[in-house]
């Protein structure tokens, strides 16, 4: 079955540092990949996509996302995390051969210490 | 900006009660979907449309149908509830994908349902 994970369950950090959250996908196809976030008692939005081109794509608030083809990866990156990045962050994966059906990973938690 | 409205932010209800949740977009978009969240599992899908009346199963229908009448609304019901459907409801709605660009869901607050 078509899946996506994430290989974190949960990372705390402190301010300034880095950030990288791994996601891997499980469908061979062509794919549209998306990271959404949510932020503490507020509903998912868009960080960044993925459709087509730079596999290197830049997304809202200093985020950005590579994708590795020959790895089924879509990992999101973040050169310096703030207090206010604490927030929950999910990958998502769009087949293009299923149009409508969207599938998220299973989430990671981010807590980023002051 | 596109709304997507979650007829309930919270709502408690008794096991075996038939359950509807509503959920209505505001910018014509064609697809709408039904997810529940649950901690360590993510967004599991439940059911999505694509267009009026037409429906298809995500990978937890069980226990679950929808409906969708108009363009704009799109809604879930719980059948007979049970005590493992307790859970956070979102849903979600986006333009289908064209050749240019793909498409982002906006998502709804949420519904938290208790079923006790």
């Amino acid at each position: 079955a078509q899946s996506v994970s994430q290989h974190n369950h949960h990372v705390i950090l402190s301010e300034a540092a880095s950030l990288e959250l791994g996601c891997n996908y499980s469908y061979g196809g062509t794919v549209n990949l998306f990271w959404y976030v949510q932020y503490p008692g507020q509903h998912l939005q868009l960080l960044l996509k993925y459709f087509s081109g730079d596999p290197l794509v830049k997304g809202i608030k200093g985020f950005e996302a590579e994708f590795i083809k020959s790895k089924f990866s879509f990992n999101l990156r973040k050169p310096s995390v703030q207090w206010s990045d604490t927030a929950e962050y999910f990958c998502a994966v769009n087949p293009k051969t299923s149009y409508d059906k969207v599938i998220f990973g299973p989430g990671t938690s981010l807590s980023v210490i002051p | 900006d596109v709304k997507v409205t979650q007829s309930s932010r919270y709502l408690v209800k008794r096991t075996g009660e038939k359950v509807f949740l509503e959920c209505v977009q505001d910018m014509d978009h064609e697809n709408m979907f039904w997810y529940r969240q649950d901690p360590g599992l993510g967004l599991r899908l439940i059911y999505f449309s694509y267009d009026v009346k037409m429906k298809e199963k995500g990978d937890i229908p069980e226990g679950y149908s929808v409906s969708r009448e108009k363009k704009e609304r799109f809604s879930l019901i719980l059948e007979s509830a049970s005590t493992n459907q307790t859970s956070m409801y979102l849903c979600a709605s986006r333009n289908r994908d064209n050749t240019y660009s793909n498409q982002p869901q906006h998502f709804g607050d949420g519904t938290r349902l208790s079923i006790l």
